[in-house]
């Protein structure tokens, strides 16, 4: 089966510009997660989709920071104004329903932003 | 509120010896699911294996496994006959808790380098 598909791959901006990422999950995952990942951190989790839903946006900084995920299949990241802290791995994850207990996400190649 | 701490932010290991990365995880919840990831220079998140709270065998998935001590709230990885390719971040995440939504949290990770 096909992944998780980001777009762009790459992107560098000036701040107070704007920004979209995109993002195709797997095909039939109904979760949807948006993590930001800063250069020697771990991801940290933006929003998570449930079908067309959100679920948890609590680290979102919603002042700047926007998602949605139109028909509960792709799903747009737009950042409005962008500022240098910005700068960051956007990673794309898709999981289905647990088996067993166990979801298991499923990352796309992420988008690397940098603002100058 | 959950957290995860790995505190060695980077590891070496000889070829073909076995390796444990550390991780201690916090939460107040009975049920949790703890996972590991492997993440090349190349940024995609790759997983690698599950462990659920409940679970009363230590999870494995080919060479690698999971030391599960649930009193202490630790959930080291074991790679066993460490392999070139094995050079990667690595990142414990912790799901919880089940039933609702289910917050991801990942620690900071873990540079894992294999020397021939």
């Amino acid at each position: 089966e096909a992944g998780v598909a980001q777009s762009p791959r790459y992107k560098i901006i000036e701040k107070r510009q704007s920004v979209a990422f995109w993002c195709n999950p797997i095909s039939g995952h109904a979760t949807l997660y948006w993590y930001q990942q800063i250069l020697g951190q771990g991801p940290k989790l933006l929003i998570q989709f449930q079908n067309n839903g959100v679920v948890d946006d609590s680290q979102l900084p919603k002042d700047r920071f926007s998602a949605e995920r139109l028909k509960g299949v792709d799903s747009t990241l737009k950042i409005q104004p962008a500022k240098l802290e910005d700068s960051a791995v956007y990673l794309c994850a898709s999981s289905r329903p647990p088996q067993g207990g166990k979801e298991t996400q499923y990352f796309g190649p992420g988008t690397r932003l940098l603002v100058l | 509120a959950q957290k995860i701490t790995q505190t060695q932010p980077g590891m070496f290991v000889q070829e073909k010896e076995a390796v444990t990365l550390d991780c201690t995880y916090d939460t107040s919840d009975p049920s949790y699911g703890l996972f590991w990831y492997k993440q090349p220079s190349s940024g995609e998140m790759i997983f690698l294996i599950y462990q659920g709270s409940y679970d009363q065998q230590n999870a494995t998935e080919g060479r690698y496994s999971l030391n599960f001590q649930k009193a202490r709230k630790s959930a080291n990885l074991v790679i066993s006959a460490s392999q070139l390719g094995d050079s990667a971040m690595y990142f414990c995440a912790m799901r919880g808790p089940r039933g609702g939504y289910q917050k991801v949290t990942f620690g900071t990770g873990t540079k894992l380098q294999v020397i021939p």
